[in-house]
């Protein structure tokens, strides 16, 4: 089976750039898609396909995926950006698809 | 507005069936794939099943495969998961997401329900 890891927790201060990393094995020939979860609330999708953002995701929110990492960026960050964030992606076994998260990260903002 | 809500959560005892249900609106629902992934408590996500917009590809986890039947109406623009054997494990909060794209297998999930709790317990 396919598994992204991912650093349990990050903490910084505000104003900081934060990378979460999300490690799989080539992940860099996969679309990678990220979800920030706020306590009590359902997951928002805030990158999609590598680097691409939806609609209302500010500029800050960037990704990255090259050889086994891929990663999420978050610029100046802010205390509203603190949650859980999980990466995504799709693999293919034995000619069944799967829908593969990582194990999420807190970010802490200090 | 794009809208999903997931409802048929509930306590439930070990081995008993459950059937949720998550009706969508706002959006085309038939031209798009769908998911369910569940939250266990103080855990992260784990994707259960996924079907495609005319249910010509489906895929299971492997922690449900062979106890879950994915399926959606299109007509009622509604989605559904049937859990036979339910275990302890399954406990959890049951999101409905929908598929950013009409291909399966590539996508995102782009819309999310607020989610419905499953508790298997004697």
């Amino acid at each position: 089976s396919y598994v992204l890891t991912q650093p349990p927790s990050v903490s910084l201060a505000p104003g900081q750039t934060a990378r979460i990393t999300c490690e799989g094995n080539k992940i860099g020939s996969k679309s990678v898609h990220w979800y920030q979860q706020k306590p009590g609330q359902a997951p928002v999708l805030v990158v999609y396909n590598d680097s691409d953002r939806p609609s209302g995701i500010p500029e800050r929110f960037s990704g990255s995926n090259s050889g086994n990492t891929a990663t999420l960026t978050i610029t100046r960050v802010e205390s509203g950006d603190e949650a859980d964030y999980y990466c995504h992606v799709w693999h293919s076994s034995d000619d069944h698809l799967y829908v593969i998260f990582g194990g999420g990260t807190k970010l802490t903002v200090l | 507005e794009v809208q999903l809500v997931e409802s048929g959560g509930g306590e439930v005892q070990p081995g008993r069936p459950l059937r949720l249900s998550c009706e969508a609106s706002g959006f085309s629902f038939d031209d798009y794939g769908m998911h369910w992934v569940r939250q266990a408590p103080g855990k992260g996500l784990e994707w259960v099943a996924g079907i495609s917009w005319n249910s010509g590809r489906i895929g299971y986890a492997d922690s449900v495969k062979g106890r879950a039947t994915i399926s959606r109406d299109n007509a009622k623009n509604s989605l559904y998961l049937q859990m036979n054997g339910l275990r302890a494990e399954d406990t959890a909060l049951y999101y409905c997401a929908k598929d950013r794209g009409t291909i399966f297998g590539v996508y995102s999930m782009d819309v999310w329900g607020p989610g419905t709790t499953v508790i298997v317990s004697s």
